[in-house]
């Protein structure tokens, strides 16, 4: 089992709904990251959080510490959102983890106009 | 600003050739790492850096893997003997943080390599 989960695998939307991606992992963590791949193979950050609830635009990231789980929530889709979002978490401080992140596979999201 | 620069972009090498591909972190950043990416995957560590020390190096999958520092900024990944399941995108990352204190300093990450081996 890997030690991030990521669902659902592949994701398809209509502009304008609402789009829920979960993160499950097993490890102790510090820090959870959301990403956004595009084609091509850029990485760009969209959260880090240990806590709480976190949001940027349309964008919305969730965490629950208690149950090792995180969400990431588009609002109102867009056909410019396509992209992989990938969650990934960080070791928790100290030891030997150096803040390394371990990534889940991913989740293809396609919003059709 | 410079964000973190990878180079070359593409690269293509027939199976047993060496390759060597380079990472321009972000100036000032102490910590640096390397990531592998298949097709289809999500990103796995390779190997981590704080300044020029070699901290971790767990992830590197075989011993024709060999990263450098040398000057504790660019770095150089080195595949010795490409096979064609060293086929994937390398990423490189870069951040301010250190190996330990709160988790409050970001990665960022290059466009990555795509490294095609024939």
């Amino acid at each position: 089992k890997n030690e991030v989960e990521q669902s659902p695998q592949n994701l398809t939307a209509q502009e304008g709904e609402f789009i829920t991606i979960n993160c499950s992992y097993s490890v102790g963590i510090s820090a959870l990251h959301w990403l956004q791949q595009h084609p091509g193979g850029g990485i760009v950050s969209l959260f880090m959080l240990s806590s709480g609830k976190k949001k940027h635009g349309r964008l919305i990231a969730t965490i629950n510490i208690q149950e090792k789980h995180s969400s990431l929530h588009i609002t109102a889709s867009h056909p410019r959102d396509s992209a992989v979002y990938i969650c990934a978490v960080r070791g928790s401080a100290g030891g030997t983890s150096y803040g390394k992140l371990t990534f889940g596979q991913g989740t293809i999201l396609t919003v059709h106009p | 600003g410079a964000g973190v620069s990878q180079s070359p972009r593409y690269k293509v090498a027939k199976r047993g050739q060496d390759v060597a591909l380079r990472c321009d972190p972000i100036s000032g950043h102490v910590s640096l790492f390397w990531y592998q990416q298949a097709l289809g995957q999500g990103p796995e560590f390779l190997t981590y850096f704080q300044n020029e020390a070699q901290l971790d190096k767990s992830g590197l999958p075989s011993d024709r893997f060999f990263a450098e520092r040398p000057e504790g900024s660019v770095s150089t990944l080195k595949i010795q003997r490409t096979q064609q399941e060293d086929s994937a995108v390398y990423l490189c990352a870069s951040s301010l943080a250190l190996t330990s204190g709160p988790p409050n300093q970001p990665q960022h990450f290059g466009d990555g390599t795509r490294l095609s081996i024939l």
